[in-house]
């Protein structure tokens, strides 16, 4: 059974700073892995997904991230982060079985 | 499009008390699925459902019952509230389970509080 770990309840970044947010997954063959954010009082919606070739993705909203095989990991990166981008984003897998697991969520905030 | 239309938005019900979370979508889409998120715990999977007549267990699947009778429809069923049941429930479907990379769609949520 697929398994995501995200190690960072919260995190904390400057306007202007740049991101990255953990995401660690557990599962025997090359999953399918996406990334999701849900903004505050909002449903929850894809960032970026990875299930094959270049192993940089991007997504909406200048974020992109990478899969590394070796380290099965699936980090989310952003070189300057907006107020705006304060939210909870969730790192999931999808495996055999359809099933699409969710981690434990990152809260972002953002000083000014 | 409607996308993932669930109902009510708000409920809330007395332990014992037992009632049924709506979700409908018009996407025809074939993969259908219920969640639960609870703050620290991000979204723990209840059921899905791969097609009409087929469904299956999640992560936390114990206290919920589902079926697929069609392919528009997942209800999710509590058949006995219990305070543990406390939670905001999403519903979420994507056109195949078998694509590759395909992406959920998630309805609004609902809100429900068990006293």
């Amino acid at each position: 059974a697929q398994s995501v770990t995200q190690p960072d309840i919260h995190i904390t970044v400057s306007e202007g700073a740049s991101l990255e947010l953990r995401c660690n997954y557990s599962y025997g063959a090359t999953p399918y892995l996406f990334w999701y954010v849900q903004s505050p009082g909002q449903g929850l919606q894809l960032l970026l997904k990875y299930f094959s070739g270049d192993t940089l993705v991007q997504g909406i909203k200048g974020f992109e991230a990478e899969f590394k095989r070796s380290q099965s990991s699936f980090n989310l990166r952003k070189p300057s982060v907006h107020w705006s981008d304060a939210a909870e984003y969730f790192c999931a897998v999808r495996g055999g079985g359809f099933k699409t697991i969710f981690g434990a969520g990152t809260r972002l905030f953002v000083k000014a | 499009n409607a996308g993932v239309t669930q109902t009510p938005k708000f409920q809330v019900l007395k332990t014992g008390q037992s009632m049924t979370l709506q979700c409908a979508q018009d996407m025809n889409h074939e993969y259908m699925s219920w969640y639960r998120q609870d703050p620290g715990m991000g979204l723990r999977l209840i059921h899905y459902s791969v097609g009409a007549g087929i469904t299956d267990q999640g992560e936390v699947p114990n206290g919920y019952n589902v079926s697929r009778s069609t392919t528009e429809d997942f209800p999710l069923r509590l058949l006995s509230a219990a305070p543990s049941q406390t939670s905001v429930y999403f519903c979420a479907s994507s056109y195949s389970p078998r694509g590759e990379g395909e992406k959920l769609f998630f309805g609004s949520g609902t809100q429900l509080s068990v006293l």
